[in-house]
């Protein structure tokens, strides 16, 4: 089955300063990729996602890489701000019938004053 | 609206207790979820089904029973409660038929057990 593994477990960032958050997956049939962004005692939230027929995505302050042949994917927060802090979690599925959403550990983000 | 419910919001109940939780999605998703996350923050799927049907069954001790009764509702029966049980469960939905690529999941806002 599919193994997920994402570093660092904890970042600590400056404001302003960028973060980001790297993802591996096993299961070379994986072919979605989405972020979600858990604040503390709340669900966890879609921030962005990516597909295996696109190699980066870009939304305002988010952006999302993905390398299908070294089987990586990364989140990059530039501009951080206090309000970016939370739990952070990758995840890798493939579209087969009855899918398994696969997540990563999760990256504990603080940005400091 | 709410897009995924999950009730109750908290259960704290002791040990040896048969509880349920409840979970519902109004979005006309054919594919509902079960995730336990730890004390650890681990975001563990338990069980998926597809328009009913359960499709993932994970490693989960059989005191666990997901029921669905039809596609928008898939509760979650726990019997004789561990403390080991204690996590937050988070019901999760997403649409698969007719998809060429995957969508994303919607959570419920989670269901905080405590077992004493």
């Amino acid at each position: 089955g599919e193994n997920v593994e994402q570093h660092p477990s904890t970042l600590s960032v400056q404001e302003g300063d960028s973060a980001v958050i790297k993802c591996t997956y096993s299961d070379s049939a994986s072919n979605y990729f989405p972020w979600y962004k858990q604040e503390l005692g709340k669900r966890p939230q879609l921030i962005i996602d990516i597909r295996s027929n696109v190699g980066e995505k870009k939304d305002q302050r988010i952006a999302v890489t993905l390398n299908k042949t070294a089987k990586h994917f990364s989140l990059h927060i530039t501009e951080t701000q206090p309000e970016d802090s939370a739990v952070y979690f990758c995840a890798a599925s493939e579209d087969n019938y009855g899918q398994n959403f696969v997540f990563g550990p999760g990256t504990r983000l603080s940005v400091l004053p | 609206d709410t897009a995924v419910s999950q009730t109750p919001k908290y259960l704290v109940t002791q040990m040896g207790n048969d509880k349920s939780i409840k979970c519902e999605q109004n979005l006309g998703h054919d594919t509902m979820y079960w995730y336990k996350q730890d004390s650890k923050k681990f975001l563990k799927i338990m069980f998926s089904y597809n328009n009913k049907e359960l499709i993932i069954n994970e490693t989960v001790p059989n005191r666990f029973s997901p029921k669905s009764p039809d596609k928008a509702h898939l509760n979650l029966h726990i019997n004789s409660l561990e403390l080991g049980d204690s996590a937050v469960y988070f019901c999760a939905s997403s649409h698969q038929t007719g998809k060429v690529f995957s969508t994303e999941a919607f959570f419920g806002q989670g269901t905080r057990l405590t077992v004493v």
